[in-house]
């Protein structure tokens, strides 16, 4: 695809369920990131991966948060037991070797 | 056209002292900025964030602030150790004009060299 897809685009679920949220980054991207970001608010980093290796997930707020990239494109994002403050958009950009970033359209998740 | 820019490319101080890493932005929109840090060989690693509503982050030694007005930000480190060595990215985020693209755009970097 032209562009980073992400998917579902809405999620709503009830407290304490757990969702997965995927994330198809531009095919020739090495770096994928996740964010989440709150209405009227900048994304806040969670996590990123160089390929399949994941450098840093300084950004994910608990355990139950986690992610995956296997084989260095697709990825998922997980969260157990979900809780009402989780609700967010959640966005995931990937990057070339280079200095930008191109986000997808993001999945929006309320928590009942 | 750059709409970050990180104009030094270098800077080097002491153990101890502080570091101040600065950048400039050209582009009103943006409404998120972020420092990354970098080691030779290593991808990029998140260090700070804040949000065009605030004017200054902290967090440890490290500080993020922001004035809008003169569209810049900087990065205080306090105190440097040699361990923050490191390449320092300034990233500035926001929406496209009709609201369906958000981008992060990156400054080229600063190599910060503290010495022991």
């Amino acid at each position: 695809g032209a562009g980073v897809s992400q998917s579902p685009r809405y999620k709503v679920t009830k407290r304490g369920q757990d969702v997965t949220l995927r994330c198809d980054p531009i095919s020739s991207h090495a770096t994928l990131y996740w964010y989440q970001q709150a209405l009227g608010q900048g994304p806040e980093f969670l996590t990123y991966f160089n390929y399949e290796a994941q450098p840093d997930k300084s950004g994910l707020p608990s355990d139950r948060f986690s992610a995956e990239r296997p084989e260095g494109s697709i990825s998922t994002l997980t969260i157990q037991r979900t809780e009402q403050r989780d609700s967010a958009m959640y966005r995931c950009a990937s990057s070339p070797e280079g200095n930008e970033q191109f986000f997808g359209p993001g999945t929006r998740l309320t928590v009942l | 056209d750059q709409q970050v820019k990180q104009n030094s490319p270098s800077l080097s101080v002491q153990e101890g002292r502080i570091s101040i890493l600065n950048c400039d932005y050209t582009n009103s929109m943006f409404d998120y900025f972020l420092w990354y840090k970098k080691y030779p060989a290593e991808g990029p690693t998140f260090l700070i964030s804040i949000s065009s509503i605030k004017d200054k982050n902290e967090d440890g030694r490290f500080t993020v602030f922001l004035n809008k007005s003169a569209k810049h930000l900087s990065l205080h480190i306090v105190p440097s150790q040699p361990g923050d060595s490191a390449v320092y990215f300034c990233a500035a985020g926001g929406w496209n004009s009709g609201g369906s693209n958000y981008k992060l755009t990156f400054g080229k970097g600063t190599l910060l060299t503290v010495n022991p």
